[in-house]
């Protein structure tokens, strides 16, 4: 298993660009989740899935939309690339509710 | 909303040191405990996690974690660290009402010195 794979691993972007973050797991889990990680601030969860076809907001929503159209993908799309979207950003997966999250290699994103 | 506090924002050793991470969580309910590892240039990591059972609880690498209700903490140790300990680490609590969103603590940066 290849687990929680993400493209790219580092993009810039100017203000007001759009850009789509891929991320894919083959561990046929049903929960999927984006996060993004600032420096001294954890990890804010951006938005989650519970199966294909159910999205939902988590901590940090504005600015962002998923799509949860297979059990295998989940990405993360930005419409109008804000400098506030630099960040690190980590998608993950879980096969059951509160169980262990697994989580891709991250995307560094720059807005300039 | 619970919280995740982790009071040590950066951690320097020496190898063989022992070590102590804190975290303390917000919610009087029942929660699920995880501590995460990210080594330099690698993807988040679980060490250990706390679910039920005994309060001690061990993981990879000879880290272990105790979980004391009474205080809200879930503090990470290792009795003898090694330079390839140097990482971030992360505590990590997802509670009965919040569905599976785990509420990350700020991280600690360790950095061991051979």
């Amino acid at each position: 298993n290849a687990g929680v794979t993400q493209t790219p691993k580092f993009r810039i972007l100017k203000i007001g660009q759009s850009m789509t973050l891929q991320c894919t797991q083959d561990m046929n889990h049903n929960y999927m989740y984006w996060y993004r990680q600032d420096p001294g601030m954890g990890l804010k969860l951006i938005y989650y899935s519970v199966g294909a076809g159910i999205t939902d907001k988590g901590e940090v929503p504005n600015g962002y939309n998923v799509s949860r159209s297979t059990t295998e993908d989940f990405p993360l799309r930005l419409e109008l690339a804000a400098p506030s979207q630099t960040s690190v950003y980590f998608c993950a997966s879980s096969l059951q509710l509160q169980e262990t999250q697994y989580f891709g290699p991250g995307t560094r994103l720059l807005v300039l | 909303a619970q919280s995740v506090s982790q009071h040590n924002h950066h951690v320097i050793l020496s190898e063989a040191a022992s070590l102590e991470l804190g975290c303390n969580y917000s919610y009087g309910g029942t929660v699920n405990l995880f501590w995460y590892v990210q080594y330099p240039g690698q993807h988040l990591q679980l060490l250990l996690k706390y679910f039920s059972g005994d309060p001690l609880v061990k993981g990879i690498k000879g880290f272990e974690a105790e979980f004391i209700k009474s205080k809200f903490s879930f503090n990470l140790r290792k009795p003898s660290v090694q330079w390839s300990d140097t990482a971030e680490y992360f505590c990590a609590v997802n509670v009965d009402n919040a569905g599976n969103m785990l509420t990350f603590g700020g991280g600690t940066r360790l950095m061991v010195k051979p």
